[in-house]
């Protein structure tokens, strides 16, 4: 059984421009977190979305969007790349209404020059 | 001050020693994870409790939830466990979203 998945693993991109980063849940997780983890910091919540729908929002400009497809994937959007955009970004995959164990994937590891 | 504190920010200790990762949360939560992260950035879910102690392996985690603090342990440390340990607590807002401690660097030397 396939855990979680990102792609791409790493990515190189010049400020102003846009990045695209997916996720694949864990078959049968309805639910994806999203967040931004700096280096040498703790992993930052950016977005929570369940059955399609935003449930949360954490502290970012609407540079950052996001987006879940029928078949629970998601995408997380950042328009206008700036250098403190770089990090990694993890997903993370929760069977709502379960243990709520929270199941990370690999990241994507995100360089702005 | 953060929601989630841990201590201490860095830990070295020589093979075979018995390894204390604390932390404090101000959060209102219903469970609290503790989550391993190597080098190469991937985390894995190491425990998720609510109560009590929970133990695999080598790991054990106790928490208290009236004193909102959490201990994680290592008995018989190895090198391999050099990682960095996050603790998480769910917010107000619900299971789904965490909050997370800045981490505690663990190297083990042999």
């Amino acid at each position: 059984d396939a855990g979680v998945t990102q792609s791409p693993t790493h990515l190189i991109k010049t400020r102003g421009q846009q990045v695209t980063l997916r996720c694949s849940p864990i078959s049968g997780h309805k639910s994806v977190s999203w967040y931004q983890q700096v280096l040498g910091q703790g992993p930052q919540f950016i977005f929570q979305y369940y059955e399609k729908e935003e449930r949360g929002r954490g502290n970012f400009p609407d540079r950052f969007s996001a987006r879940q497809f029928p078949n629970y994937s998601s995408e997380l959007n950042v328009n206008a790349l700036l250098l403190g955009d770089s990090a990694l970004y993890l997903c993370a995959s929760i069977m709502v209404g379960g243990s709520y164990e929270q199941y990370f994937g690999p990241g994507t590891r995100l360089t702005v020059t | 001050k953060n929601e989630v504190e841990q201590s201490p920010q860095n830990l070295t200790a020589q093979e075979g020693e018995f390894i204390t990762i604390n932390c404090s949360y101000s959060v209102g939560i219903s469970a609290l994870h503790w989550l391993q992260q190597h080098p190469g950035g991937g985390i894995v879910s190491l425990f998720m409790l609510s109560s009590g102690k929970k133990k695999h392996g080598r790991l054990i985690a106790t928490i208290n939830i009236q004193e909102k603090h959490s201990s994680l342990h290592i008995t018989a440390s190895h090198p391999r466990d050099s990682a960095v340990y996050i603790c998480a607590a769910p917010s107000n807002f619900g299971n789904e979203k965490l909050t997370f401690g800045t981490g505690t660097r663990l190297t083990i030397i042999p």
